[in-house]
């Protein structure tokens, strides 16, 4: 079936740090992939998404793109700061069904 | 807008008592989900509705979990009887339709059993 893996966490930076969190998939077809963010006391929240292969989704200085030759959708964020500490989870949806798959999620620590 | 609202936020039970959880959606969304995520883990789905009918309900334990969305809007989770390994995060979150890329997660309730 799908799944998706993700990089074990915690992660802890220092603030302005370059992130990457790394998240590969299995599934059939042409999936959708999407980073969720859960930021601490709140819900899930949707962060960015990409539909099809060489898509960009970005939102908030993050960035991932959809690569299908590695199955990667790696997250990359250029200068971080203490706001963007959160969990952050990986997350694919097959081409023929309504169902997300979430990895198992990245704790992100930002040091001031 | 208002957001998703579960109640309650926590809830402890001593094994083999009874639950029960509710969901109220962002309105005019029709697709309605209920997750569970266990610690260390990401959200796995329980049940899918589309208004008041269910479309996915293939990974809800159905000897102890029963949901249901009366009149397409709220929606209750029950586990009877709770065994310790159902201890986790029950999340709710809901769409526009089955088809939107987006959910919108409520904050959760997070559930002990003791």
């Amino acid at each position: 079936g799908d799944s998706v893996t993700q990089m074990e966490g915690p992660v802890t930076l220092s603030e302005e740090a370059f992130l990457t969190i790394n998240c590969t998939y299995t599934a059939t077809g042409y999936p959708s992939l999407f980073w969720y963010v859960q930021y601490p006391g709140e819900g899930l929240q949707l962060l960015l998404k990409a539909t099809k292969a060489d898509d960009k989704g970005s939102n908030k200085g993050f960035e991932a793109t959809y690569r299908k030759e590695t199955t990667s959708f790696h997250l990359e964020k250029g200068s971080v700061q203490v706001s963007d500490s959160a969990v952050y989870f990986c997350a694919a949806r097959g081409s023929s069904a309504s169902k997300i798959i979430f990895g198992s999620g990245t704790r992100l620590s930002i040091r001031p | 807008e208002a957001g998703v609202a579960q109640s309650p936020r926590y809830k402890i039970i001593e094994k083999r008592q009874s639950v029960a959880f509710w969901c109220n959606p962002i309105s005019g969304h029709a697709t309605l989900y209920w997750y569970q995520q266990i610690l260390g883990q990401g959200p796995k789905l329980l049940i899918q509705f589309q208004n008041n009918g269910v479309v996915d309900d293939s990974q809800l334990p159905k000897d102890r979990f029963s949901a249901e969305r009366l009149k397409g809007v709220d929606s209750t989770l029950k586990i009877q009887p709770a065994k310790l390994e159902d201890s986790a995060v029950y999340l709710c979150a809901s769409s526009f339709t089955g088809a939107s890329y987006e959910q919108y997660f409520g904050p959760g309730t997070r559930l002990t059993v003791t």
